[in-house]
């Protein structure tokens, strides 16, 4: 069985940092491209980054680039997203899935980041 | 402003079919594969069709996709009150170089 857990989500004041996890399970995570999407309070699915299997190509949303990195630890099986300089906007449950642009095929039950002084 | 349109909600009755459009450009829906996903606040989301018209396993085929030029459709029959839920469409854009949703559909099944 196919499984996506995220882990490190919290409350940040803006400005600050967090680091998500996701550790995948199920399937042959070095084989895929893996994805974070965000949903805002109130709003759509939002696609943040990616990230191709074997960590040489990334790809942000404009909104994020600069502040945040994607990476990857297939010896770990898993996949990470660092939010530095996060602002108010960035307030979200973010999710982790499995694959690119194909289509994303798994996804985990997301992580609350609430950025708020 | 998304850059996929969609229409932000629709309905019908139980039993019936209905339709979600999807419409984009050349930079995106019109030169790559569409997906479509069935999100339930509060939960995961789930793809429902990749690659324009493919099923994942264990999608039922109440659930259908289509494209034609820059719009693709998504198509259930058979209304179920358990299918009320957002669905999004997906794909990347190429000039964006990003993966790109629609705004979202809410569908109630009255």
């Amino acid at each position: 069985e196919v499984q996506l857990v995220e882990s490190g989500g919290g409350l940040v004041q803006p400005g600050g940092s967090l680091r998500l996890s996701c550790a995948a399970s199920g399937f042959t995570f070095n084989t895929y491209w893996m994805t974070w999407v965000r949903q805002a309070p109130g709003k759509g699915l939002e696609w943040v980054a990616n990230i191709k299997n074997d960590g040489s190509e990334k790809y942000y949303v404009d909104s994020v680039e600069g502040r945040f990195t994607i990476s990857r630890d297939n010896a770990m099986n898993s996949l990470y997203l660092q939010m530095n300089s996060l602002r108010a906007e960035d307030t979200a449950v973010y999710f982790c899935a499995s694959g690119g642009t194909y289509g994303l095929l798994d996804w985990g039950q997301g992580a609350l980041v609430t950025v708020s002084s | 402003q998304s850059v996929l349109t969609q229409p932000p909600s629709v309905s019908a009755a139980p039993g019936q079919k209905v339709t979600i459009s999807c419409s984009g450009s050349s930079s995106n829906t019109g030169n790559n594969y569409v997906s479509w996903y069935q999100h339930f606040p509060g939960t995961a989301p789930k793809l429902l069709i990749y690659e324009n018209r493919k099923r994942p396993s264990g999608i039922p085929d109440r659930f259908s996709g289509s494209k034609s030029g820059t719009s693709a459709t998504l198509g259930i029959t058979g209304l179920q009150t358990g299918d009320e839920a957002d669905y999004y469409c997906g794909t990347w854009d190429n000039s964006l170089s990003a993966y790109v949703f629609g705004g979202g559909t809410k569908l109630t099944v009255l």
